[in-house]
């Protein structure tokens, strides 16, 4: 398994701004994504975190709402940007390991956001 | 639209018993992985099973799969106060040609299950 680590765990921001959220991972992965999840409600898939290029988005998603930032191998940023209380989520990363033949993915603590 | 559904959606059983989890989904999948959620934290991942298996152990966990009803069951056996938390299944669709899977995860709603002591 990996060992993956988000920054904050929680916020409670404003309308109107943005948060950056991190996550670390202790190996070297080839996916990262990003999810959300709603109040009571299930996972969505945000984004596929590339290394090198552009973020892929998922239906309803968009650069402009959720830049992804993927540096190297081990780090990504997502932020939410100009939120409004919809945006109150958690939002876990997630990764599957550069291991061909093995696609277990595993998920990051999340992080809990508020918007006020 | 929703790939998996699963059921029920709240389970209450008492300490020892055995809890059994449904999950259904649409497509033609890669594998289908079974996670658990405690309050609102981060997702553990519980067992991965892959399309051409049929059923899996793991401790006290047994996952079934059958591909052509397109539905998988999750089996938490002599059940604890400490199994108590969110279920989900999720479902892997895409694999590329070099055997990498595309790792985009749809989520089944989930289902909530209380052990009582």
């Amino acid at each position: 398994s990996a060992v993956i680590s988000q920054k904050p765990s929680r916020d409670i921001c404003q309308r109107g701004t943005s948060l950056t959220i991190q996550c670390q991972v202790d190996s070297q992965v080839t996916m990262m994504f990003w999810y959300r999840q709603q109040p009571g409600q299930s996972l969505t898939l945000i984004a596929t975190a590339n290394q090198g290029s552009e973020a892929t988005y998922e239906s309803g998603f968009v650069i402009d709402k959720f830049p992804i930032s993927r540096p190297n191998l081990t780090f990504s940023t997502l932020t939410v940007s100009n939120m409004s209380p919809e945006d109150s989520s958690i939002y876990l990363c997630s990764v599957e390991p550069l291991r061909l033949g093995v696609y277990e993915q595993y998920f990051g603590p999340g992080t809990r956001l508020t918007v006020t | 639209s929703q790939q998996g559904e699963e059921d029920p959606q709240a389970l209450s059983i008492q300490e020892g018993e055995n809890a059994t989890m449904n999950c259904s989904y649409k497509t033609s999948i890669n594998n289908l992985q079974w996670y658990r959620q405690n309050s609102g934290r981060g997702l553990v991942h519980l067992i991965l099973i892959r399309s051409n298996e049929r059923e899996k152990h793991s401790g006290r966990l047994r996952v079934t799969l059958d591909t052509s009803k397109k539905s998988s069951s999750l089996l938490i056996t002599a059940s604890r106060a400490a199994d108590t938390a969110s279920y989900f299944c999720a479902t892997d669709a895409a694999i590329d040609a070099g055997g990498t899977s595309y790792g985009k995860l749809t989520f089944g709603q989930g289902t909530i299950l209380t052990v009582h002591p």
